[in-house]
C-alpha cells in the first residue's frame, strides 16, 4: 500500500537559514509526488509537483524538491527561509488520474525564529 | 488554473443538526471527488471517493450513514454531516479531479464546529 513518511514533526529554523524537509514514500507504481503548504485555518496550497523528467523541480516561493528514486525520497528545500514560511508542510504521493486519491504524510510544522 | 470552491468556509451549529458542505468545480468537469477530514495538528485523512452519478466509496471506519455524499453532477458534490455531534467538529476538505490525466484540485476547506 502506498504511504508517505515525514520523519520530522516540527522543525525550527532561523530566518535566512536554509531548510530541508524530508519525505520518504512507498508506492507500487511510478509515483506522482507533491508538496503542499498549509497555514493555520487555511486550505492547502500546492508548492510543487514531480511527475517525470528532471528530478529537481522548482516550485513557488523559492522552494525546490529533488526526487531520488534510489532513496524513495522527495525532500523539500529552500536556501533562505523567510518568517512568512512558517506553516505546516505536507508531502503527498499518488496518481494523476482515476479514482486513486493522494495520500498525505503526517506533516512537518515549520517555525521560523528571528 | 482549475478552481474548486467549497462552501461554507466556516459553520457553527448545535448538536443534533445536519450540516451540508458544498464542493464545486468552477472551470472543469469533476468526474471524481474526494472528501478529506483533518483534525487539529493532524494530516488529511481520506473519508470517501465519489464518481459522478455513482455511490461514494467510503474508507474503512467512516460511517456512510453519518457522512452522506452526493455527486449528482460533474460540477457539484455535497457532504452532509447528519445529526452532528461535537466529535464531528473538524476541518473538511474536498478535492476534485477531471477526466484524463488531471491532478487533484483542492477546495479551501470548511471548518465545522458543533456546540
Amino acid at each position: 500500500a502506498q504511504s508517505v513518511t515525514q520523519p520530522d514533526i516540527h522543525i525550527t529554523v532561523s530566518e535566512g537559514a536554509s531548510l530541508e524537509l524530508r519525505c520518504n514514500y512507498s508506492y507500487g507504481a511510478t509515483p506522482y509526488l507533491f508538496w503542499y503548504v498549509q497555514s493555520p485555518g487555511q486550505g492547502l496550497q500546492l508548492l510543487l509537483k514531480y511527475f517525470s523528467g528532471d528530478t529537481l523541480v522548482q516550485g513557488i516561493k523559492g522552494f525546490e524538491a529533488e526526487f531520488k528514486r534510489s532513496q524513495s525520497s522527495f525532500n523539500l528545500r529552500k536556501p533562505s527561509v523567510h518568517w512568512s514560511d512558517a506553516a505546516e508542510y505536507f508531502c503527498a504521493v499518488g496518481q494523476n488520474s482515476g479514482n486513486t486519491p493522494l495520500v498525505f504524510g503526517k506533516g512537518t510544522r515549520l517555525s521560523v525564529i528571528a | 488554473g482549475a478552481v474548486v470552491s467549497q462552501h461554507p468556509s466556516w459553520v457553527i451549529c448545535k448538536s443534533g443538526t445536519s450540516v451540508k458542505i458544498e464542493c464545486r468545480s468552477l472551470d472543469f468537469q469533476a468526474t471524481t471527488m474526494f472528501w478529506y477530514r483533518q483534525f487539529p495538528k493532524q494530516s488529511l485523512m481520506l473519508m470517501a471517493t465519489s464518481n459522478e452519478g455513482s455511490k461514494a466509496t467510503y474508507e474503512q471506519g467512516v460511517e456512510k450513514d453519518k457522512f452522506l455524499i452526493n455527486h449528482a453532477s460533474l460540477t457539484l458534490s455535497t457532504l452532509t454531516v447528519t445529526s452532528a455531534h461535537p466529535e464531528d467538529s473538524s476541518f473538511y476538505i474536498c478535492s476534485a479531479r477531471g477526466r484524463g490525466n488531471q491532478p487533484q484540485h483542492f477546495g479551501d476547506g470548511t471548518r465545522l464546529s458543533i456546540l
